[in-house]
């Protein structure tokens, strides 16, 4: 079983519908991460948390919301669904002794 | 702010060939520097990093050095395979929010 993992895999809704993408870890770590991933833009974080009590915004949380509703999960939300969020989101974890990043498989959303 | 920026792509080489990616960052202080590999439909995942100016990451084949003069990170291949196409992330973290900060990736086709 993958050590982060990320439903659904693959979402198409229709503009002004609310989204929730989950994210599940096995490793123990405090901080996870969401991010998205565009054509030619990289990965573009939105939002942070180093454990349940402490979220963080990222540089591109406007239309998006998130939950940590333990340490093992951090769901990403989309209150109100547009076109532009149309992207590949990706969750990760991070190790506080290497500092490297785990991610999930990714999730695929297209909005309609 | 602090930003990663990569070699356009598509790069595409026959098999044998020498690969560089450059990469080049700007930030305050000392960040880690990250290469993150993403083959097809899959994850990000950790190729190699360095920690502190001089340090030299390798895995694979692959190597980078981490050059505080010129604020590089290049990736280099002697000799690449058709398994390594993929696309290729140059990173650096944020070293108290662990976040990192992402360049926009950079495809490699290799052809046998």
């Amino acid at each position: 079983d993958a050590d982060v993992t990320q439903t659904p895999r693959n979402r198409i809704t229709k503009t002004g519908k609310r989204i929730m993408l989950e994210c599940s870890q096995t490793k123990g770590h405090d901080r996870m991460y969401w991010y998205r991933q565009d054509p030619g833009l990289g990965l573009r974080l939105i939002y942070y948390s180093f454990d349940v009590k402490d979220i963080n915004k990222g540089e591109i949380s406007d239309g998006y919301s998130v939950s940590r509703q333990a340490q093992a999960k951090f769901s990403l939300s989309l209150e109100s669904a547009i076109p532009n969020q149309t992207a590949l989101y990706f969750c990760a974890t991070r190790s506080a002794n290497t500092g490297e990043l785990f991610f999930g498989e990714g999730s695929r959303l297209t909005v309609l | 702010g602090d930003s990663v920026t990569q070699m356009e792509g598509p790069v595409t080489l026959s098999e044998e060939a020498c690969l560089t990616i450059n990469c080049t960052y700007t930030a305050t202080g000392y960040p880690s520097l990250f290469w993150y590999v993403q083959y097809p439909g899959e994850g990000l995942q950790l190729l190699l990093k360095a920690t502190k100016a001089d340090d030299k990451g390798s895995n694979k084949g692959f190597e980078a050095t981490y050059r505080k003069e010129t604020t590089s990170f290049h990736l280099e291949k002697g000799s690449v395979q058709v398994s390594d196409s993929a696309v290729y992330f140059c990173a650096l973290s944020d070293n108290n929010t662990g976040k990192l900060i992402f360049g926009q990736g950079t495809t490699l086709q290799v052809k046998p």
